[in-house]
């Protein structure tokens, strides 16, 4: 499994985009990457996924770029309920296998 | 249901004590994944179920831990003699296929204290 390192932490302020960048310089062929969220006393939620160039949907947008060893996840205009801890994950497609969760990114978002 | 249900929310025992978890995964999921999170970040992989069939189970610690996925019954995760290091988070997870690029749908966990 390839190995993901993202910030610890960062701060933003409301209204602003944050953009959190994770590494995967081993990712392979058939890998996938995929972003979940955490808020305190919950479960991991997936915000997104994608395998290259750019996914957007209601919540997040995901750039890739060609050699797919990193990713972004963009936040546009955050708010204070934006504030949790960001998991980029790595993938393999097509196994039944479980996630293997990093440390993540605690995001928190500022008035 | 449309979410994953973990009861009990929180649980605490001594040391030595039997401590039983549930979850009950989304309608239609043949998939479930249970995995602990000791501290605020670092999740573990336990166990996961095909429907009742144990798939992966290289994450149970062998001695003390068992889990079931019967038909018609939540699943359970059960720890038989806890020690202070078990104290943690439960999460259980569930999916439709079981393939990786899949959404797995986490439930809100049980939080175990052991004292």
């Amino acid at each position: 499994l390839a190995k993901t390192t993202q910030p610890i932490s960062m701060d933003s302020y409301e209204g602003q985009e944050v953009n959190i960048t994770c590494s995967h310089n081993n990712i392979a062929t058939n890998d996938y990457i995929t972003w979940y969220q955490q808020f305190p006393s919950q479960g991991p939620r997936f915000i997104i996924q994608g395998y290259k160039t750019k996914v957007t949907n209601e919540v997040a947008s995901l750039f890739i770029p060609a050699d797919r060893k990193s990713s972004t996840l963009s936040l546009p205009r955050v708010s204070l309920s934006d504030t949790a801890v960001y998991y980029c994950l790595v993938v393999p497609g097509g196994s039944a296998r479980q996630l293997t969760f990093g440390s993540g990114t605690q995001l928190t978002v500022l008035p | 249901g449309e979410e994953v249900a973990q009861t009990p929310k929180h649980l605490v025992r001594g040391e030595g004590q039997k401590a039983k978890l549930y979850c009950a995964p989304i309608k239609g999921h043949s998939y479930v994944f249970w995995y602990q999170q000791v501290l605020k970040n670092e999740f573990k992989f336990l166990i996961s179920f095909q429907n009742e069939n144990v798939f992966d189970e290289t994450g149970m610690p062998k001695e003390r831990f068992s889990a079931k996925c019967l038909p018609n019954s939540p699943c359970s995760l059960e720890i038989q003699a806890t020690k202070l290091e078990d104290s943690a988070v439960y999460f259980c997870a569930s999916s439709q296929s079981g393939l990786l690029q899949e959404t797995q749908y986490f439930g809100p966990g049980t939080r175990l204290l052991v004292l």
